[in-house]
């Protein structure tokens, strides 16, 4: 079964620095997400990217935050100076899309682990 | 707002089934029910979704009613392994939006 694959599982990082987080989608999806969940709270919606652009970005995702499609199989988060309350686990999903990506089931993946000291 | 109501817990015991309910009294008529569930430590796992007619797959059955306003989520045969959060969401536009979901206790 098509997975979504998230590195790294875990990271650690000193507040104000810079971290990517890497997601390779399923291959024929055509709409991806960034999700995050704080310890202990629900999982929060982020941004969706849609043919090459965010289609829809949440309050959570201000200028500090960026995603890029680099090439036909990576999808990217940037946070460009991490702050403590960066620290959650990041989830990226994808759905088939075509029209309305909500007829579709999504597939997260496994997450990616971020702690900022 | 994930603009679904779930109970905020329920219990069963293993190999008996469990049925899991939501409300959606709000729901548009082109709005899909999404599940899915979330166990311990890992990111949230799709059960399953439909828009009118009930649904079953290898996981589970959705049974939605007629009105649309409300579905139950049936775990045929639970296991130890079935122990986690279930989120029911209705399918927006252009996302989906979590709620707190139904954290399912499984006794063995």
């Amino acid at each position: 079964e098509p997975e979504v694959t998230q590195t790294p599982s875990h990271q650690v990082t000193q507040m104000g620095q810079e971290v990517i987080l890497r997601c390779v989608p399923i291959s024929n999806h055509l709409y991806f997400y960034w999700y995050r969940q704080i310890l202990g709270q629900k999982v929060e919606f982020l941004v969706s990217f849609y043919n090459n652009e965010i289609s829809e970005k949440s309050e959570i995702f201000d200028d500090q935050f960026s995603v890029e499609r680099p090439d036909g199989s990576n999808f990217t988060l940037k946070i460009r100076s991490t702050k403590l309350e960066d620290s959650a686990m990041y989830f990226c999903a994808s759905s088939a899309g075509l029209g309305r990506p909500t007829n579709y089931g999504y597939t997260f993946g496994s997450g990616t682990r971020l702690t900022v000291v | 707002d994930a603009k679904t109501t779930q109970p905020n817990s329920m219990e069963s015991n293993e190999e008996e089934p469990v049925h899991l309910p939501c409300n959606h009294s709000t729901i548009s008529g082109t709005d899909y029910i999404h599940w899915y569930r979330q166990l311990p430590s890992q990111g949230p796992e799709y059960v399953i979704h439909g828009l009118t007619s009930n649904v079953n797959n290898r996981m589970a059955s959705l049974a939605i009613a007629e009105d649309r306003k409300s579905s139950t989520l049936i775990l045929h045969r639970a296991t130890l392994r079935d122990a986690a959060v279930y989120y029911c969401i209705r399918g927006g536009a252009q996302k989906l939006v979590f709620g707190q979901g139904t954290r399912l206790t499984i006794n063995p």
